[in-house]
């Protein structure tokens, strides 16, 4: 079974520029987070779906960050325009019904210069 | 809100000797879900135990187990016969049982752990 899987791994841009990130959850998942990991610190939430319906967006600096799950598989997070703190990892999880566990992709880290 | 403890940054051993792990959080509620996860410098978070608070003993996975307190609200994990492979950043992970408006897992800040040849 494929895992979570997140596109690009890397990613550098100057400030002010857009960038989007990618995530392909396990299937059968119908749970999907995007987290946010500063070096040296653990995950943060930014946003977690239920299918395609953003239920907990709290986290979520709304003014220059965006995300959409469509079809409640596939989900974008972008961020425009990017500032100097956003450079991070930006890791997706999904989790399977009727259990606790979340299963994390690889992250894309982002470099802002 | 809940919160996780993680008060050791790093932490070394000697291959093939024991080491654990220590993580305290704080909640009000009584049903939940705790984690340890791994992170290697690969990055991906790899799932490596997984506590119900409901259950009364303590979750064990080969080489890796916990000490579970309830009432300490204290998730210790013991690493047994430590490997070269077990280097990494381990997280302690709390997660609501019932899910809503709550739900995500909340992080520790992360306890580095060295392993010595």
């Amino acid at each position: 079974e494929a895992g979570v899987v997140q596109s690009p791994r890397y990613k550098i841009i100057e400030k002010k520029q857009p960038v989007a990130f990618w995530c392909n959850p396990i299937s059968g998942h119908n749970t999907l987070y995007w987290y946010l990991q500063n070096l040296g610190q653990g995950p943060e939430l930014l946003i977690r779906y239920e299918n395609e319906e953003a239920v907990d967006d709290s986290q979520l600096p709304k003014d220059r960050f965006s995300a959409e799950r469509l079809k409640g598989v596939d989900s974008t997070l972008k961020i425009q325009p990017a500032e100097l703190g956003d450079s991070a990892v930006y890791l997706c999880a999904s989790r399977p019904a009727r259990t606790g566990e979340l299963f994390f992709g690889e992250g894309s880290r982002l470099t802002v210069l | 809100a809940q919160t996780v403890t993680q008060s050791q940054p790093e932490m070394s051993v000697q291959e093939a000797e024991t080491v654990t792990l220590s993580c305290t959080y704080d909640t009000s509620e009584s049903d939940y879900y705790l984690f340890w996860y791994k992170q290697p410098p690969s990055r991906q978070m790899i799932l490596v135990i997984r506590q119900e608070a409901y259950k009364q003993q303590n979750a064990t996975e080969n080489r890796f187990s916990v000490n579970f307190q309830k009432a300490a609200k204290s998730f210790s994990l013991k690493i047994s016969d430590s490997q070269l492979g077990d280097a990494a950043m381990y997280f302690c992970a709390y997660r609501s049982w019932t899910g809503g408006g709550a739900d995500g897992l909340t992080f520790g800040k992360g306890t580095h752990l060295i392993i010595q040849p």
